[in-house]
């Protein structure tokens, strides 16, 4: 069966340091891949999705950035966060097969920025 | 690009009561309705789906129904717990695939 991991959950950041955030998916290839942020008590904001290696769109101007170095693997990062950018980050991921196929959410990676 | 709007944003219920939370859409080649439960601090989880070729799609306690004419899809909770209390977010895939979110709405179930 198919699985997405997320990591870290949580994790505190100085306003400037830099972010990487991690995701990986098992039992699947090719997948359609994604990065959303929520802020709190907010809405599910796409940030970035992936067709493919290599293959990166980005939704929403900012300061981060995502790249795809192996099938299954999605990165997100940032050379120096801003407060802004604290909220709820999720990882997702669908079966590159037809249209019409189900997201699936990875745990989340809780940021606080200060 | 597809726009997937949602309503209401916060509803109340007493413990026992049905729940309707309405979506619309504008894309008319959208195929795909999904809905998201996300209980606080945790992940979106489906809970149930539609496609355009159904109209209507139950599952013990929640059902959706969907008007393909009109564009628009409905989550319908009936005999409601305070287990239900959580966000739930309607989606429609556009015609790329690509799934829009609608904005979601606060459910509170009161004993």
């Amino acid at each position: 069966s198919q699985t997405i991991h997320q990591w870290p959950a949580t994790l505190v950041q100085p306003v400037g340091s830099p972010l990487s955030l991690e995701c990986t998916v098992e039992g699947t290839s090719n997948p359609n891949l994604y990065w959303y942020r929520q802020a709190a008590g907010r809405g599910l904001q796409l940030l970035f999705y992936s067709v493919g290696i290599g293959q990166i769109s980005s939704e929403v101007p900012q300061n981060l950035s995502a790249s795809r170095p192996q099938d299954r693997q999605f990165i997100l990062s940032s050379k120096k966060l801003l407060l802004s950018d604290s909220g709820f980050y999720l990882c997702a991921w669908d079966p590159d097969d037809v249209s019409g196929n189900t997201i699936y959410f990875g745990e989340g990676s809780w940021l606080t920025v200060v | 690009g597809e726009n997937v709007e949602q309503h209401p944003s916060t509803l109340s219920v007493q413990e026992g009561d049905s729940a309707v939370i309405k979506c619309t859409y504008s894309d008319s080649a959208s195929n795909y309705f999904p809905w998201y439960k996300q209980e606080l601090g945790k992940r979106p989880q489906l809970i149930i789906d539609i496609r355009s070729n159904v109209g209507e799609k139950k599952d013990q306690r929640i059902a959706v129904t969907l008007n393909k004419t009109a564009k628009h899809f409905s989550l319908h909770i009936t005999e409601t717990q305070p287990e239900d209390s959580a966000v739930y977010f309607c989606a429609a895939t556009d015609s790329w695939g690509k799934f829009q979110f609608g904005a979601g709405t606060q459910v509170v179930v009161t004993p």
